[in-house]
C-alpha cells in the first residue's frame, strides 16, 4: 500500500502558484520523497526528490517538513502544460541499488486558462 | 525518452490466450520494471528486473511472469489472459543520476481482454 496521501483533485488558474500537499507521516529515515507526474495518455515523468531540504530544479520547488512528515510541492507558475496527476512517492534502497516504486492514486491537477 | 520502446502498442485478445508484451531499451540500463495501470489508479509494479535472467516479484505478479535474455528486452508474459487484466502496461527502466536513480516510463501498451 502506497504510504502517501494526497487530495484528490486541485485546480489552479494559468500563471498562478499551485501547492500540491503530501502527508507522509510513516516515512522512515531512509526513505527519499520523490514527485512524478503523468501527463494525459503518457507514462509517468520525474518531477523533483529530496530528503530533508527543501529542493529546487526546473521544473519545481519541493518544500520538506521538518519533520519531514509532509511535503509540498510547489509549481510557481502554472501552465496548461502542468495538467497531471502528481504522484508524491517515498522510495528506498532495495538490495542491489533498484527502487521500487509505490503509487498512490495521485492528485489531479486541472488548469484553468 | 531514455530510448525505450514498448510494443505493442495496443492488443485486443480473448480470455485464455498467451500475450506476450515487450519492452525494449537502448541505453543498456540494468534495472526494468513492468507496472500496470488501472481506471482511477496510480500504477502497480508487476515484475521487475535487476539484470540478465535476474528477475522478482511486484505487488501484482499473480498470473504473469518475465523474461530477460538480453539486457535490453524485457519480456511480460499472461500465460493465459483474463479479463481483469485489460489494462494499461507501462515498462520503465532506472537510470543512475548521481546518488539517486531516476525511473524513465515507456509509452505504454493498452491490452483489452474480451
Amino acid at each position: 500500500d502506497a504510504k502517501t496521501t494526497q487530495p484528490n483533485s486541485m485546480e489552479s488558474n494559468e500563471e498562478e502558484p499551485v501547492h500540491l500537499p503530501c502527508n507522509h507521516s510513516t516515512i522512515s529515515g531512509t526513505d527519499y520523497i520523490h514527485w512524478y507526474r503523468q501527463l494525459p495518455s503518457q507514462g509517468p515523468e520525474y518531477v523533483i526528490h529530496g530528503l530533508t531540504s527543501n529542493v529546487n530544479n526546473r521544473m519545481a520547488s519541493l518544500a520538506i517538513a521538518e519533520d519531514r512528515k509532509s511535503s509540498t510541492l510547489i509549481l510557481h507558475r502554472a501552465t496548461l502544460r502542468d495538467a497531471a496527476v502528481y504522484y508524491c512517492i517515498l522510495i528506498w534502497r532495495a538490495q542491489g541499488g533498484s527502487e521500487k516504486l509505490v503509487f498512490g492514486k495521485g492528485t489531479k491537477l486541472t488548469v484553468n486558462p | 525518452d531514455a530510448g525505450i520502446t514498448q510494443s505493442p502498442r495496443h492488443k485486443v485478445t480473448e480470455t485464455g490466450t498467451p500475450v506476450t508484451l515487450r519492452c525494449h531499451q537502448t541505453e543498456n540500463h540494468r534495472y526494468m520494471y513492468w507496472y500496470r495501470q488501472d481506471p482511477g489508479h496510480g500504477l502497480r509494479l508487476i515484475h521487475y528486473s535487476y539484470g540478465v535472467k535476474d528477475t522478482d516479484k511486484g505487488e501484482v505478479s499473480d498470473g504473469y511472469s518475465v523474461s530477460r535474455s538480453k539486457t535490453e528486452d524485457f519480456l511480460l508474459t499472461l500465460e493465459s489472459a483474463t479479463s481483469s487484466q485489460t489494462s494499461v502496461y507501462f515498462c520503465a527502466i532506472s537510470e543512475p543520476r548521481g546518488w539517486y536513480n531516476e525511473q524513465f516510463f515507456g509509452p505504454g501498451t493498452r491490452l483489452t481482454v474480451l
